[in-house]
Order: C-alpha cells, then sequence, then structure tokens
C-alpha cells in the first residue's frame, strides 16, 4: 500500500519555467489537495478536489493550475515559475466523511 | 475565516520532561476537528492526534493527550515522559464540515519546533 506518492523529491527550475508536480493516491480517497510550507507560515491550502472533474482554489492559488480527471492522479502545475514559489509542496487525500488526511512525502521547489 | 495560532515558535525540554505546545483557533463553525501533526526532519507529516469538537472528552494517544477548551477555542498538545524521537516541529490543524462531508481543507497553524534534549 503506497498512501500518498509525490514526484519529485527535488527540483530546481529556472525563473519562467514550467513544470508539473505529481501526485498519487491508491486508498481510492474522493479529496485531494495540495499546500505549500514556507518557514513560519506552517502550510498554506493551494488548490483541492473533493472528486475526479471537481477542483476548488485554496488560499494560494496564483501561479499553479490542478486538474482531476482520475480518483488516483492530482497533478499541480506551475505556469511560469518565480522566485516566491519557492517552497516545500505537500499533496494529501482523504476519504469523504473522515476526517483524516494521509500526507505525501513532500516536493522540495527552488526557483532561481 | 478559520484561523490557527501557535504562540511558541520554539520549545526546548530535557529527555523525560513533559511539555506543552499551545494553540489556539478562531472559527464560528460548530462542527469541526482539530488535529496535531509532527514533522520530523525526514519532512513527513504525521498525524499525532486528533479531537472532534462534540466531543467533551479530551483524546489521548499513548504519551499524547490534549487539553481541548471550546469556549476558549483553545486546544493545547501535551507530551510526556519525552523522547528523543519526540524532536519536530509541531503543526495545529483545524478542518469542519458538515459530517457527511468530511474534512475538505485543513487549516495549519504556523508551527511549533520542538527540541527534546539528552
Amino acid at each position: 500500500n503506497a498512501g500518498v506518492t509525490q514526484t519529485p523529491k527535488f527540483q530546481v527550475l529556472k525563473t519562467g519555467q514550467s513544470m508539473t508536480l505529481q501526485c498519487a493516491q491508491d486508498m481510492n480517497h474522493e479529496y485531494m489537495s495540495w499546500y505549500r510550507q514556507d518557514p513560519g507560515m506552517g502550510l498554506r491550502l493551494i488548490h483541492y478536489s473533493v472528486g475526479a472533474g471537481i477542483t476548488d482554489q485554496g488560499e494560494v492559488p496564483n501561479g499553479y493550475n490542478v486538474s482531476r480527471s482520475t480518483t488516483e492522479d492530482f497533478p499541480l502545475r506551475l505556469l511560469s515559475a518565480a522566485p516566491s514559489q519557492t517552497s516545500v509542496y505537500f499533496c494529501a487525500s482523504s476519504h469523504r466523511g473522515n476526517y483524516g488526511y494521509t500526507f505525501g512525502s513532500g516536493t522540495r521547489l527552488t526557483v532561481v | 475565516a478559520q484561523t490557527v495560532t501557535q504562540s511558541q515558535p520554539e520549545m526546548s525540554v530535557q529527555e523525560a520532561e513533559t511539555v506543552t505546545l499551545s494553540c489556539t483557533y478562531d472559527t464560528s463553525e460548530n462542527n469541526y476537528y482539530l488535529f496535531w501533526y509532527k514533522q520530523p526532519p525526514s519532512r513527513q507529516m504525521i498525524l499525532v492526534i486528533r479531537q472532534e469538537a462534540y466531543k467533551q472528552q479530551n483524546a489521548t494517544e499513548n504519551r499524547f493527550s490534549v487539553n481541548f477548551q471550546k469556549a476558549a477555542k483553545s486546544f493545547s498538545l501535551k507530551i510526556s515522559d519525552s523522547q528523543l524521537g519526540d524532536t519536530a516541529m509541531y503543526f495545529c490543524a483545524f478542518t469542519w464540515g458538515v459530517l457527511i462531508q468530511g474534512a475538505q481543507k485543513l487549516v495549519f497553524g504556523q508551527g511549533t519546533r520542538l527540541t527534546i534534549n539528552p
């Protein structure tokens, strides 16, 4: 049982480049979400999804896109990377009706 | 808006001592859950304990227990007999929603860096 799998674990981008952070879960969870973690600010919600084909914005959505074509996958796209997007990114998933989230191991992204 | 505040950026105690981490939150919701997550140097987010707002009894998990004061909107974590492996960042988190929906979003505090000294 792999749980929530994030790839890559580390990434360095140049300003203006685009990339996709991958997230997959094998627990048949309906809910998936992306958070970013910055020093002194805890984790903040970027985007979330309550099921395939349904996504919504969180607290800090600017500069990021998401889509959810399957229950298992929830990729996060950086359209044009900026140094302000340097952060650690976490994907998480949960069952509908459950109040516990399972987190991936995170992706450390540096934009230079 | 829902907010979570952890007022202790860093704490340090000796091994085997008891330590309490503070958390306050603000919400107008009636149905919500509170969590404490542990993040060791490995970066993994690990659920330590959770509390349902409708339950008056404080949650406990082995050496971890909470003091949930609903009227004061306070949710502190007590770690008894602290161990070196407890060294980590600890985050207080909050979620809300009707029971059938479950948790769609988590709101986190800023975190407390806890160091257990030998």
